[in-house]
């Protein structure tokens, strides 16, 4: 069956403009996860949506939200950009959350901000 | 809160040699470990996990990780290793209960032929 896909896969945006990323989920998975990753700080959770809910939250600010569609779809958008934005977004899925349950990542999504 | 510090930025080896990547974790409740590996422009994929039981854990393409909970580590193994081991790896720990995890910094193995 077809992994998770992110879209796009490149970026490129100018400081203070917004931005919206797309992760489809595995089909049947409804839990979407989204991670920053940076040289400076590494891997970071950024949220977690189940069923359209955000279940988890990781310690970003407020510029850096989600939502998730009934089709379990997801979507990133960050407002305002900053230059420390520029990162790989990467986007996972897991059918519930269970932890016997495996988490599986798309290829990213890699945002410049100039 | 939980922490993970992976020991080495960066190991060279050769191509058919036996490689150890380090890992300790500081947690103040029980924990499930994970290893991850990152191949260039693509996303994570989980090598291994522990949960619970055995302490000595196998995961995918020939690699093995050992729980040691009085030393807090959860070190990686791999006895003979190939250019395409050649990635990032990254160690990660979650709270008992939770698969959200916590990643290190990653260790960049480097097979050489």
């Amino acid at each position: 069956k077809a992994g998770v896909t992110q879209t796009p896969r490149y970026l490129i945006k100018t400081r203070g403009q917004q931005v919206t990323l797309s992760c489809s989920p595995i089909s049947g998975h409804r839990s979407v996860s989204w991670y920053q990753q940076t040289p400076g700080q590494g891997l970071q959770f950024l949220f977690e949506y189940f069923s359209e809910t955000q279940r988890n939250k990781g310690n970003f600010p407020g510029r850096f939200s989600g939502r998730q569609f009934s089709n379990s779809r997801s979507e990133m958008n960050v407002s305002t950009l900053e230059l420390g934005d520029s990162a790989l977004y990467l986007c996972a899925s897991i059918r519930t959350g269970g932890v016997q349950e495996t988490q599986y990542f798309g290829p990213g999504t890699r945002l410049l901000v100039l | 809160a939980q922490s993970v510090t992976q020991l080495d930025s960066q190991v060279p080896v050769f191509e058919e040699a036996p490689v150890e990547l380090r890992c300790n974790y500081s947690s103040s409740v029980s924990v499930y470990l994970f290893w991850y590996v990152q191949y260039p422009n693509q996303g994570l994929q989980l090598l291994l996990k522990y949960l619970s039981g055995s302490t000595l854990v196998k995961g995918i393409n020939g690699f093995e990780a050992e729980f040691n909970k009085s030393q807090t580590s959860f070190h990686l193994r791999k006895p003979s290793v190939h250019i395409s081991d050649t990635a990032e790896y990254f160690c990660a720990v979650s709270e008992r209960g939770s698969y959200i995890p916590t990643f290190g910094r990653g260790t960049s193995l480097i097979v050489h032929p």
